[in-house]
């Protein structure tokens, strides 16, 4: 079971570089998730998908953008990285948008800015 | 606001010996309660989880986390700790207001042989 996969796992940028954060779950759930983990900070989210076709902003969504290409797919773009985004973001999805659902993660993206 | 408190940043215990990581959530009604697991370099793992009903909820890999509304606490046990169980444990908290979890900054147990 792959569950959630995201890519890539490792990463450097250079300040003002974009890049995109792929994630696909093939539990055919509904929602998808985007945290980042920061030492001493816990999980903070950043973005989120109830359902195909819809995304909703998180605690934390300044420099983010997202895509929720198909139900499958969440994608997480930083259109101009900056140093302050160096953390390690993960995906996550849950079944269906609601109390108590379980939330699934991937094994997490480390990216540096430099 | 939901909001959720590990007071405690790091743990250390022997193996063997007994755990408890506290919790503390704010929230009038009853909240959605849950301990994730994170093992070094992977993602989260769910331990248990509580809604209602009984107050002790089991979970995987021998915890157990008990609900005490009065104290606002849901705090996470292990009779006997084993080597493997070193890790960040995190609490989180959903609630009426936003279905999505709230999580705690996390503890981090460390295992002395």
């Amino acid at each position: 079971n792959a569950g959630v996969t995201q890519t890539p796992k490792f990463q450097v940028l250079k300040t003002g570089q974009s890049m995109t954060l792929q994630c696909a779950q093939d539990m055919n759930h509904n929602s998808m998730y985007w945290y980042r983990q920061d030492p001493g900070m816990g999980l903070r989210l950043i973005y989120y998908s109830a359902s195909e076709g819809t995304t909703d902003k998180g605690e934390v969504p300044n420099g983010y953008n997202v895509s929720r290409l198909n139900k499958r797919e969440f994608s997480l773009r930083l259109e101009s990285a900056a140093p302050s985004q160096t953390s390690v973001y993960f995906c996550a999805s849950s079944e269906v948008p609601g109390l108590g659902n379980t939330i699934y993660f991937g094994e997490g993206s480390w990216l540096t800015v430099v | 606001a939901q909001s959720v408190t590990q007071p405690d940043i790091h743990i250390t215990v022997s193996e063997g010996a007994s755990l408890e990581l506290r919790c503390n959530y704010s929230y009038g009604a009853t909240p959605y309660l849950f301990w994730y697991v994170q093992s070094p370099g992977q993602g989260l793992q769910l331990l248990l989880k509580y809604f209602s009903g009984d107050t002790l909820v089991q979970g995987i890999k021998g915890f157990e986390a008990e609900f005490k509304r009065s104290q606002s606490s849901f705090n996470l046990r292990k009779p006997s700790v084993h080597w493997s169980d070193a890790a960040e444990y995190f609490c989180a908290v959903a609630s009426g207001g936003s279905y999505i979890p709230t999580f705690g900054r996390g503890t981090s147990l460390i295992v002395h042989p």
